[in-house]
């Protein structure tokens, strides 16, 4: 398996621009998570999903965040407009429906977004 | 959701073994204690779990103390790949959320 899957590696935007990132799970997962990462703030869950509904969003920062699981193999996490204080490491990751008392949490390389 | 405090830095060295600790006082009975480490410019990965019982698998072992209120996550060998933020990490039973608190980042000598 291919792991998680996250594109672009890399953005650079200027401010009052959309950004989408988009993450691939691991097949046969049923929970998608976005996270972001900074020096400040560390990593901070921003929204899950399971099945592809989003079963928990009290991490996204504010409306101009959203984020959208059209289907069981892709996920996209929209900015718009970006500002500057978007600028972090997001991260997709992702877990089976858990057999017994866990489940892994499997984590793509990262989106570095910065925004100027 | 419980808290768990760790120290902010370690270091050590390679061929050496690493005790990685770790407080959570607050710690509920159908919380599981996490370890997951974040190697440089990577996503977190998965390390180890447990409950109540030590647990040992290729990467780590897992030591619970008896009151479940402290943990240890030992590394019988440091190599330089080991280099890591390593987080621990309480979830209850069934829930799916994990919270990240700010780890202790690991340094490796050669």
């Amino acid at each position: 398996d291919a792991g998680v899957i996250q594109s672009p590696r890399h953005e650079v935007t200027e401010m009052g621009q959309e950004v989408t990132l988009r993450c691939k799970p691991i097949s046969g997962h049923d929970y998608l998570f976005w996270y972001r990462q900074t020096m400040m703030r560390g990593l901070e869950l921003l929204i899950y999903f399971n099945n592809n509904v989003p079963i928990d969003d009290s991490g996204m920062p504010e409306d101009r965040f959203s984020a959208k699981m059209p289907n069981a193999s892709f996920s996209t996490l929209k900015i718009q407009p970006s500002e500057p204080r978007d600028s972090a490491v997001y991260f997709c990751a992702s877990s089976r429906f858990p057999w017994g008392s866990y489940n892994e949490q499997f984590f793509g390389p990262g989106t570095r977004l910065t925004v100027l | 959701d419980a808290k768990t405090t760790q120290p902010n830095s370690m270091e050590s060295n390679e061929e050496e073994p690493v005790h990685l600790p770790c407080n959570h006082s607050t710690i509920s009975g159908t919380d599981y204690i996490h370890w997951y480490r974040q190697l440089p410019s990577q996503g977190p990965e998965y390390v180890i779990h447990g409950l109540t019982s030590n647990v040992n698998n290729r990467m780590a072992s897992l030591a619970i103390a008896e009151d479940r209120k402290s943990s240890t996550l030992i590394l019988h060998r440091a190599t330089l790949r080991d280099a890591a933020v390593y987080y621990c990490i309480l979830q209850r039973t069934g829930a799916q959320k994990l919270v990240f608190g700010q780890g202790t980042r690991l340094t490796i000598n050669p």
